[in-house]
C-alpha cells in the first residue's frame, strides 16, 4: 500500500533559526506532491506543490521544498522561521492515474517556534 | 465569495444519536471528500464522491454514511454504529486536473 512518512511528529525551533520538515513516500512511480499547513481548529491551507518540472518549488510564507525522486523525498524548508509559523504541517501525495481518492497524507509534523 | 462551508464549527451530541455534518461548495468542483482527523493520526479518508449520485468508501467508512444529491453538497452522517465519533472532520473538494485539494474549516464533533 502507498504511504507517506513524516519522520518527525514534533519539531521545536527558536525564532529566526532554519527548519526542515521531512517527508518520504513509499513508491517511485510518478507522483504529485503537496505540503499543507493547519492552524488550530482550522482547515488545511496549501503551502506549495510539485507537479512537474523544476525539483525546487517555492511556496507561500517563505517556504520551499525539494523533490528528490531517487530518495522518494519531498522535504520542506524555511531559512528563518517566525513565531507565526507555529502550526501543524502535512505532506500529501497523489499518484498519476490514481482514483480521486488517492490523496494520501502523512501523520503531520507540529512545528513549534519559540522566542 | 468562492469556497467550502462546513457547518456547524462545533457540534455536541449524546452517545447513540446520529448526527449530520454539512459541507457546501460553490467552487464548481466535481469531487468532494470527507476526512477524519485525530491527534497524531493525520487525515484519514472516510468517503469521497466524484460525481452526483455516486460515492465511494474510503479507508474508515464504517459507521458513516453520505449522500451526493447535488454537486454543491456532500453531507456526512455519523451514525450510532461509529464506535468513537469524537474527532475533527474536514471536507475537501478537488477540481479537474488532479491537482491540489481545497479544504473547509472543519467541524469538531464531541460525543458525550
Amino acid at each position: 500500500a502507498q504511504s507517506v512518512t513524516q519522520l518527525d511528529s514534533q519539531v521545536p525551533v527558536f525564532e529566526e533559526a532554519p527548519v526542515e520538515l521531512r517527508c518520504n513516500y513509499s513508491s517511485s512511480v510518478s507522483v504529485y506532491l503537496f505540503w499543507y499547513v493547519q492552524y488550530p481548529n482550522q482547515g488545511l491551507q496549501l503551502l506549495l506543490k510539485y507537479l512537474s518540472g523544476s525539483t525546487l518549488v517555492k511556496g507561500i510564507n517563505g517556504f520551499e521544498a525539494e523533490f528528490n525522486k531517487s530518495q522518494t523525498s519531498f522535504h520542506l524548508r524555511k531559512p528563518s522561521v517566525h513565531i507565526s509559523d507555529t502550526a501543524e504541517y502535512f505532506c500529501a501525495v497523489r499518484y498519476y492515474g490514481g482514483s480521486q481518492g488517492n490523496l494520501i497524507f502523512g501523520k503531520g509534523t507540529k512545528l513549534s517556534v519559540k522566542p | 465569495d468562492g469556497g467550502i462551508t462546513q457547518s456547524p464549527k462545533y457540534l455536541f451530541r449524546k452517545e447513540g444519536q446520529n448526527v449530520t455534518l454539512s459541507c457546501e461548495q460553490n467552487l464548481n468542483h466535481d469531487a468532494m471528500y470527507w476526512y477524519r482527523q485525530d491527534p497524531g493520526q493525520g487525515l484519514r479518508l472516510i468517503y469521497y464522491s466524484q460525481i452526483v449520485n455516486d460515492f465511494q468508501k474510503g479507508d474508515i467508512a464504517e459507521g458513516y454514511s453520505v449522500s451526493r444529491e447535488k454537486k454543491e453538497s456532500f453531507p456526512l452522517t455519523v451514525t450510532s454504529a461509529q464506535k468513537n465519533p469524537t474527532a475533527f472532520y474536514l471536507c475537501a473538494t478537488l477540481p479537474e486536473g488532479n491537482t491540489e485539494a481545497f479544504f473547509g474549516q472543519g467541524t469538531r464533533l464531541t460525543v458525550v
